[in-house]
């Protein structure tokens, strides 16, 4: 069964310093990910996606994530942090192997970027 | 394209009475699933239609929610009667084949 791990509660940061939000994965065929950014009273919000090619995606806000095969992970980066990306993030799997039907999203990781 | 759009923003009712969330998805995408999000238990899929066919319902807690899409631009969800544990935050999100979700803004349900 297809499943999503972010095993950060929470990330703090202060402003112009990179952050990394953890990802990991498991599916039984090829998966497809995605990172979601959800702000205070508001839905989820698409940020970037992986699902062949180059294992370095770039997605909106200057945000990045690295697909990992071996390690099964899809780490969220930004080289330099922002006040205003202080949001919840959800990693998110579609194990194409399963029918790809479904998405499964993690317990979400907040992030808290401090001035 | 004004996104997935969801009625109403929120809804404040008694428990037992009968509540209906509405979604409209976006044009052209042929998935549209149901998801409701609680601090205690995250983000939970509930149900997800592919073409107006429901496809899974695993994720319905019990009979007293029901979803249908009558058609392609639209989808309900109803609780019927409503309890104070099925408050939360319900959204509606739709997707084409192999694309990203595209979330509406939720409808913030609260059952007292």
């Amino acid at each position: 069964a297809q499943s999503v791990a972010q095993p950060e509660d929470q990330v703090n940061v202060a402003e112009g310093n990179p952050l990394t939000v953890k990802c990991t994965y498991s599916v039984s065929g090829n998966p497809y990910l995605f990172w979601y950014v959800q702000y205070p009273n508001r839905g989820l919000q698409f940020l970037l996606k992986y699902i062949t090619g180059d294992n370095l995606v770039k997605g909106s806000y200057g945000f990045e994530a690295e697909f990992n095969k071996s390690q099964t992970s899809f780490h969220l980066k930004k080289p330099s942090a922002l006040v205003s990306d202080s949001a919840l993030y959800f990693c998110a799997v579609r194990d194409m192997g399963a029918g790809g039907f479904k998405t499964i999203f993690g317990a979400g990781t907040r992030l808290f970027v401090k001035a | 394209d004004a996104g997935v759009i969801q009625s109403p923003r929120h809804e404040v009712t008694e428990m037992g009475q009968e509540v209906t969330l509405r979604c409209k998805p976006i044009s052209g995408h042929d998935y549209l699933f149901w998801y409701r999000q609680t601090m205690m238990r995250g983000l939970e899929l509930l149900i997800y239609f592919n073409n107006n066919v429901p496809i899974d319902d695993s994720g319905m807690p019990e009979d007293r929610f029901s979803a249908k899409m009558p058609n392609a631009s639209f989808s309900t969800l109803k609780i019927q009667p409503s309890e104070p544990r099925d408050s939360a935050v319900y959204f509606c999100a739709s997707r084409s084949q192999g694309g990203g979700y595209t979330f509406g803004s939720g409808t913030r349900l609260t059952v007292v």
